[in-house]
């Protein structure tokens, strides 16, 4: 089965720093994977997607990932917090043949001025 | 139009009680979706509807019923609910059940609280 890890459920930073949230994955195949992020009492909005085309995925808001299979990875990127960013941030990873998600257990960011 | 609707925004019912969540989009999908989230929880998936027809039920207690009328809208009926049942309930759709996945679009949810 597939399966998504999130590294630190929580994570701080400067407002104007970078920001590095960690998503490993565990898939038998070329897996399609997803970030979303959710802002207090909201519903999940999709940040950016890998489905198997570029490397590097650019996303809304400044955010990026780039997938790796060496190391299982699909890092998100910011170079810029903005207080804004403030919000929890879910790693998914889709089941072959459905759009099934399958959602890590989510890491927290918080931006301090 | 890129929107999943979700009505009410907010719920709260008796064990006893029976009540309909509901979720609609107009973006042409047709695969629609139930999560359910609890605090400082990912989301789970209770259900898939593809072209109209229940496609996965993932071990969801009865009490949840859902029902997809058309391809633009989806209901979750609750009857006989435990307050542990007391989530975030999310609808999503994406364009297929099945097939390359391009991510799904949610819902602000339905807040849920059984009393």
């Amino acid at each position: 089965a597939q399966s998504v890890t999130q590294l630190g459920s929580h994570v701080s930073v400067s407002e104007g720093a970078l920001v590095l949230l960690r998503c490993n994955y565990s898939s038998s195949v070329p897996p399609y994977l997803f970030w979303y992020v959710q802002y207090p009492n909201q519903g999940l909005q999709l940040l950016l997607k890998y489905t198997s085309a570029a490397t590097l995925v650019k996303g809304i808001n400044g955010f990026e990932a780039e997938f790796k299979k060496s190391e299982t990875s699909f890092h998100l990127t910011k170079p810029s917090a903005h207080m804004s960013d403030a919000a929890e941030y879910f790693c998914a990873v889709s089941e072959s043949g459905y759009n099934k998600l399958i959602f890590g257990a989510g890491t927290r960011l918080a931006v301090h001025p | 139009d890129t929107e999943v609707t979700q009505t009410p925004k907010h719920l709260v019912m008796g064990m006893t009680n029976k009540k309909s969540l509901k979720c609609e989009q107009h973006m042409g999908h047709r695969a629609m979706y139930w999560y359910k989230q609890k605090a400082k929880k990912p989301p789970e998936l209770m259900f898939v509807y593809s072209y109209e027809k229940l496609s996965i039920n993932e071990s969801v207690p009865s009490r949840f019923s859902p029902e997809c009328p058309n391809s633009s809208l989806l209901n979750l009926h609750l009857h006989a609910l435990q307050p542990e049942d007391s989530a975030l309930y999310l609808c999503a759709s994406s364009q297929e059940g099945r097939g390359k996945p391009i991510g799904a679009f949610f819902g602000q949810g339905t807040r849920l609280t059984v009393v």
